[in-house]
């Protein structure tokens, strides 16, 4: 079963990029990492999703180094409704399930 | 909104009680997802679905929990016996699903379960 580790919460200020990194051993080689925010009282929202190196899209950067153990999800100059929970997603294959594991979350809090 | 539909969107029942949810995917997603939060944690998976097939299903899934999707769109998750240490966020998510592993799962807004 994939472990992934995130920092618990991070604080930022508006117009600061912000860097989120998570730590996941195991991940299958087929296997893509996803991450997702999550505002309260709603389900999770896709942000981005990459194999490895660099992805970019509209909203955030994503950078996978070559072992694949870690992700880092970056959100250039952020704002106050960029506050919300944000989940790292991989797949780990257990066997013959195949356990998708979301990270424990990290709280980002954007301060004025 | 994601497209994706639960019902209820709360649900209040007494311990030993069964529930089903229902969840309406994106209607040209193959992939359906059912997922469990509770305050503070991320989402545990519980199952998914290749169409009407069910695919997955986690070691933790107790035997109480049961999953269909009989024609491959609409999916049911019902909790029989439920307990108090079931309640929870229940999520679903669908997805186009296909060969490659990239898959974005896009939620619903999910049922509360509260079981006294």
């Amino acid at each position: 079963l994939a472990k992934t580790t995130q920092p618990i919460s991070m604080d930022s200020y508006e117009g600061q990029e912000v860097n989120i990194t998570c730590s996941h051993n195991n991940i299958a080689t087929n296997d893509y990492i996803t991450w997702y925010q999550q505002f309260p009282s709603q389900g999770p929202r896709f942000i981005i999703q990459g194999y490895k190196t660099k992805v970019t899209n509209e909203v955030a950067s994503l950078f996978i180094p070559a072992d694949r153990k870690s992700s880092t999800l970056s959100l250039p100059r952020v704002s106050l409704s960029d506050t919300a929970v944000y989940y790292c997603l991989v797949g780990d294959m257990d066997g013959s399930a195949r356990q998708l594991t979301f990270g424990s979350g990290t709280q980002l809090t954007v301060l004025p | 909104d994601t497209g994706v539909s639960q019902d209820p969107r709360h649900k209040i029942t007494k311990r030993g009680q069964n529930v089903t949810f229902r969840c309406d995917p994106i209607s040209e997603h193959n992939r359906l997802y059912w997922y469990r939060q509770t305050l503070g944690q991320g989402p545990e998976f519980l199952t998914y679905f290749q169409n009407e097939a069910q695919l997955e299903k986690s070691r933790l899934l107790s035997d109480r929990f049961s999953a269909e999707r009989p024609k491959g769109s609409f999916s049911t998750l019902e909790i029989q016996r439920t307990e108090q240490g079931d309640s929870a966020m229940y999520l679903c998510a669908s997805s186009l699903g296909g060969d490659s592993a990239a898959d974005e799962q896009f939620f619903g807004p999910g049922t509360r379960l509260t079981v006294l």
